[in-house]
């Protein structure tokens, strides 16, 4: 079983529309992130959280809000999604001792 | 402001013909940099951590160096199966990762 799982993979939806992208993980790890994929542009960090109580606005975070709902839960929700929102998002996770993260398999997000 | 610059964007080689691929990077004081795989439509799949200059690590085909600017990864007589995206981070100030735009590596048979 994969250790960090999003649902949905895919996703299409109107401008407009509420969203929500969710994030599990079965690795234990405190930590856990949000980025955004675009051709040409790379990774972006939307958000991150080191523990429930705790959550980070990353680079381009506008547009977007997030929830932990507890240790292994890390929800990302478009409150009223936009055609430039269409992308790749990827969730990942770490823990405190080691630096690097673990990514899930993503969720296609197309917005008409 | 920290920032990472890879190269080439895209690279073509023959299989078995070996090369390397660059990673630049301006951080204040590094905490680590780190080299992944992305496959199309796939999450990135981590590789190596460096964290000193001079340090090398290795899996299979793949070798990954540290200088105090810049970081390679040498890929030795490659195969197909090696074809993907490969990523270059570094850790932010914040913890988080800074991830260049990637080098998309296709090896033909």
């Amino acid at each position: 079983d994969a250790d960090v799982t999003q649902t949905p993979r895919n996703r299409i939806t109107k401008t407009g529309k509420r969203i929500m992208l969710e994030c599990s993980q079965t690795k234990g790890h405190d930590r856990m992130y949000w980025y955004r994929q675009d051709p040409g542009l790379g990774l972006r960090l939307i958000y991150y959280s080191f523990d429930v109580k705790d959550i980070n606005k990353g680079e381009i975070s506008d547009g977007y809000s997030v929830s932990r709902q507890a240790q292994a839960k890390f929800s990302l929700s478009l409150e009223s999604a936009i055609p430039n929102q269409t992308a790749l998002y990827f969730c990942a996770t770490s823990d405190l001792t080691r630096q690097e993260q673990f990514f899930g398999p993503g969720t296609r997000l197309t917005v008409l | 402001e920290d920032q990472v610059t890879q190269s080439p964007e895209a690279l073509r080689l023959q299989e078995g013909e070996s090369s390397s691929l660059n990673c630049s990077y301006t951080v204040s004081g590094l905490r680590g940099l780190f080299w992944y795989r992305q496959d199309p439509g796939k999450g990135p799949e981590f590789l190596f951590t460096l964290y000193s200059a001079g340090e090398e690590k290795e899996k299979e085909r793949l070798k990954a160096t540290l200088t105090k600017k810049e970081s390679f990864l040498h890929i030795t007589a490659p195969k197909p199966e090696d074809s993907a995206t490969y990523l270059c981070a570094v850790r932010g100030s914040q913890g988080n990762l800074i991830f260049g735009k990637g080098t998309k590596l296709s090896v033909k048979p």
